[in-house]
Order: C-alpha cells, then structure tokens, then sequence
C-alpha cells in the first residue's frame, strides 16, 4: 500500500463548479499536511497548508481528518486556469522528507 | 540565486552511460532535496541534505545513484551505467531550514536513457 493514496482522475467539471479531491495516509503518526499543484511539465508549488481545523484560501479549502487519516481540497467556482494535477504530501516523521502522493488531475472545460 | 537552477534541463544518453545532473538551490538554504518523477506518477523522494552531509538517503533505488553537497549548497547527483528505467525527470528541492517544510523545486532535468 503506498504511503499517500489520491484518485488519479482525470476530472473533468465546467467552469464555475465546485470540485473536490481526496487523499488518504497510512502513517497514523504524521504530522504536516500539504497541498500542491504541478502544472503540465512544470515543477510541483505550494498551493496551502492543511491544518487540523481545516482552513480556507479564497476558492480553496482544505480539511484533515486524523481519525481517518484523510485530507481533501475544495474548490468552489473552478477557472480554466485550475487545470493541473493536484499532489497531496505528507510529512514522514522519522524525518524531513516529504511523501507526495501520486496526483489528482483536473481539467476544467469552458 | 533567486530560485532552484537545475542543469541540464534535459539529457539523453545511452543505457550504461554515467550521468551528472546538477542543483544550485536558493542561497542560504541548508536543506536540499532530490526528487524522480516518472510519468503520471508523483514526485518519489531519493536523498536529503542538511548541510554537507545526507541525513536521509533512504530512498536511492540502489547502488548505482549517489549524490554529493561537498561544500553545503550546490549538489550533484550521479547515476552510474544507467539504465532505461532510470528515465524521469530528477527535481530538486531546497528550504530554508529542515522543519520549514515547504519545499521550493528547481524545474527539473529531464533524463532520457535510450
């Protein structure tokens, strides 16, 4: 079982709809959360941090749910220029390498 | 600099070739990170830096790869008689220091082994 686990996708939503992607984690003992967004053949940036009590940027929310060791990213409204993969990434506690997950890709149509 | 460089952006070479590919990560960072990504998969971590030395190289597929920082900035990842499933792109990531925790990526070199 891989470490970080997202729906590959693709999804495909019209402009202004809302979406949402889900991530799951298998080590119960990590502690930072994070979502970032790789453009087609670019390098992976920061989107947002995710906090426990979850936390909002614009369009954008995250949640994390320890219990069930489970993060999701909202995006209400979505812009043609939301189209890219979505990594969600873990922190591994042993150390200070992150685990990314294998990417949700969105495709957002006129 | 003002961001991760990378060099060379790409690189073709033939299987059983030694390769080189280089990161100048962003001045005064002390960690740095070396990443492969292979296509429609996720970043996959390979080695981390704290200064000069690896504190992490858990994740170097084998023998054959090995990366150096002698100096505490520029690294250089070396793969020895490549193989065609060393084909990916090779990041390069650098923080400020190693809680920071947010990652800044070099755009990558595209490595093809024919």
């Amino acid at each position: 079982r891989k470490e970080v686990e997202q729906d590959p996708g693709p999804f495909n939503v019209p402009e202004g709809a809302t979406v949402a992607f889900n991530c799951t984690y298998s080590n119960s003992a990590s502690q930072s959360f994070f979502w970032y967004r790789q453009d087609c053949r670019k390098e992976p940036k920061l989107l947002m941090s995710v906090y426990s009590s979850g936390n909002e940027d614009g369009r954008f929310t995250a949640q994390l749910n320890r219990a069930s060791q489970y993060i999701s990213l909202l995006i209400r409204d979505s812009k043609l220029s939301d189209s890219a993969t979505y990594l969600c990434v873990v922190n591994k506690l042993a150390g200070n390498m992150l685990t990314f997950g294998g990417g949700t890709r969105l495709m957002v149509k006129p | 600099g003002a961001g991760v460089s990378q060099t060379p952006s790409n690189k073709v070479t033939e299987k059983g070739k030694y390769v080189e590919l280089r990161c100048d990560p962003i001045s005064g960072h002390t960690a740095l990170y070396w990443y492969r990504q292979s296509l429609g998969q996720g970043p996959e971590f390979l080695i981390y830096f704290q200064g000069t030395g690896a504190a992490d190289d858990s994740g170097l597929p084998n023998d054959r790869f090995f990366a150096v920082r002698p100096e505490g900035s520029v690294s250089t990842l070396k793969i020895q008689r490549t193989e065609r499933g060393d084909s990916a792109v090779y990041l390069c990531a650098s923080s400020l220091n190693p809680g920071a925790n947010v990652l800044t990526f070099g755009a990558g070199s595209r490595l093809t082994v024919l």
